[in-house]
């Protein structure tokens, strides 16, 4: 089955830079979204259509893919940016999402 | 606003059935295919199905196939999952999720609070 591969944890100081990979087979096209998912909350879309941030997310996301590796970068990481992050694919008409990644922002 | 508020959890027994319901507002609910998402306590998540605007359209996860279905009454701007022969590994929360468009390969939008569904004797 299709899977898309995220690692466990990532840290961050505050102010640093981000980055959480996402990895899978054809990812080298549009369909893949990254998701933020705070402590018991539901997850909200961060970014869509690989680069694409919808309305009220904070420029200081963004994403991109090279490969078949796709990269969701936080720039000046805020205490709130701390949150588990999901990137979500399709295979053929399957969704998938990767495993999930812990960002701490020590 | 977009607003998706699930109903239908709690607890049933391994074998038995149970039914999640979604009222969705805020948007034109026929205009969009809709999904429900699953996580399990402490894990990720897992896209368990969707369906397009038409109802003529439908995908089950390979891990809930002829176990669950999908529908959806536009009249009613509400999405359904009949849960069937649910087992422990059925435990998660349950989450109504918005496609942004009529068909299935989008993105998801618009995600409700979730409905937590418990299997265990």
């Amino acid at each position: 089955s299709y899977e898309l591969t995220q690692p466990p944890s990532v840290s961050v100081s505050p102010g640093q830079t981000a980055t959480v990979t996402c990895s899978g087979k054809t990812l080298t096209n549009n369909h893949v979204s990254w998701y933020q998912q705070k402590p018991g909350q539901s997850p909200v879309l961060l970014i869509h259509g690989v680069t694409e941030r919808p309305s009220g997310i904070p420029e200081r996301f963004s994403a991109s893919i090279s490969g078949n590796t796709a990269t969701l970068t936080i720039t000046e990481t805020q205490a709130m940016d701390e949150a588990d992050y999901f990137c979500q694919a399709w295979d053929g008409n399957t969704a998938v999402f990767g495993g999930g990644t812990k960002l701490t922002v020590l | 606003e977009v607003f998706l508020v699930e109903s239908g959890g709690g607890l049933v027994q391994p074998g038995r059935s149970l039914r999640l319901s979604c009222a969705a507002s805020g948007f034109t609910f026929d205009d969009y295919a809709m999904n429900w998402v699953r996580q399990a306590p402490g894990k990720g998540l897992e896209w368990v199905s969707g369906i397009i605007w038409t109802s003529d359209y439908i995908v089950y996860a390979d891990s809930v196939k002829g176990r669950f279905t999908i529908s959806r009454d536009n009249a009613k701007k509400s999405l359904y999952l009949q849960m069937n022969s649910l087992r422990p590994d059925d435990t998660a929360v349950y989450y109504c999720v918005k496609s942004s468009g009529f068909y299935l390969v989008d993105w998801f939008d618009s995600w409700g609070q979730g409905t937590l569904v418990t299997v265990s004797s």
